[in-house]
């Protein structure tokens, strides 16, 4: 079967630094996506790799490798509005977006 | 540009009734797309579309139909709503390239049947 693990919750700290994991087992691969979802309101945009490594946008950087089947999201400088899911999304050999659950970050002041 | 549009925003059913989703973007896109999120699970696909005129099953399909008259459009039914279906409806599109680019999302349908 197809399964994305990510944590359900995390805390971190205003100004601080925090890393979410996503693991994932999907026949095939064509790449992962990371999309940001405020309570209430639709998923956005955040980041996509296909290629081992890492992209920096900003704050925001994502990092891949595929032969461990994982990536992680790191966001800098915590910012309240931050609070928000994080959602992780991998591309199958079907070209169909496989979606983790989501990981709540909480930001505290 | 207003993006992806999702009408209603929310809806409250009874068991057995029937009631039709609706979702246009403005984008020109060929992909469309429509999801169910339920607390504590991922997105599911629930049907898809690459083009005006064709549809396709993704992962939950039961329950549900839908139909791409118009390349802006996408129309989610459910013929006899059940309360399992209770759910939020996201409907999304994107450019075409093999499911490359980033999906652009509506703002949802909070669905309730009771």
């Amino acid at each position: 079967g197809q399964n994305i693990d990510q944590p359900t919750e995390m805390t971190a700290t205003e100004g601080a630094i925090v890393q979410i994991n996503c693991t994932y087992q999907t026949s095939g691969f064509n790449g992962l996506f990371w999309y940001q979802q405020h309570a209430g309101e639709a998923p956005t945009f955040l980041s996509y790799n296909v290629l081992d490594g890492l992209e920096e946008k900003g704050r925001f950087s994502s990092f891949l490798s595929r032969s461990k089947g994982y990536s992680y999201l790191l966001l800098k400088e915590l910012q309240m509005k931050d609070s928000a899911s994080y959602l992780c999304a991998v591309l199958d050999s079907n070209y169909q977006l496989i979606w983790g659950a989501g990981t709540k970050l909480i930001i505290k002041p | 540009n207003a993006g992806v549009t999702q009408t209603p925003k929310f809806r409250v059913l009874k068991t057995g009734q029937s009631m039709t989703l609706l979702c246009a973007q403005d984008m020109n896109h060929e992909y469309m797309y429509w999801y169910r999120q339920d607390p504590g699970m991922g997105l599911r696909l629930i049907h898809y579309s690459v083009g005006e005129g064709t549809t396709a099953k993704g992962e939950v399909p039961d329950g549900y139909n839908v139909s791409r008259l118009k390349k802006q459009n996408f129309l989610l039914g459910l013929e006899s709503a059940a309360p399992s279906q209770t759910s939020v409806y996201f409907c999304a599109s994107s450019a075409p390239g093999g499911g490359y680019n980033e999906q652009f999302f509506g703002p949802g349908t909070r669905l309730t049947v009771l």
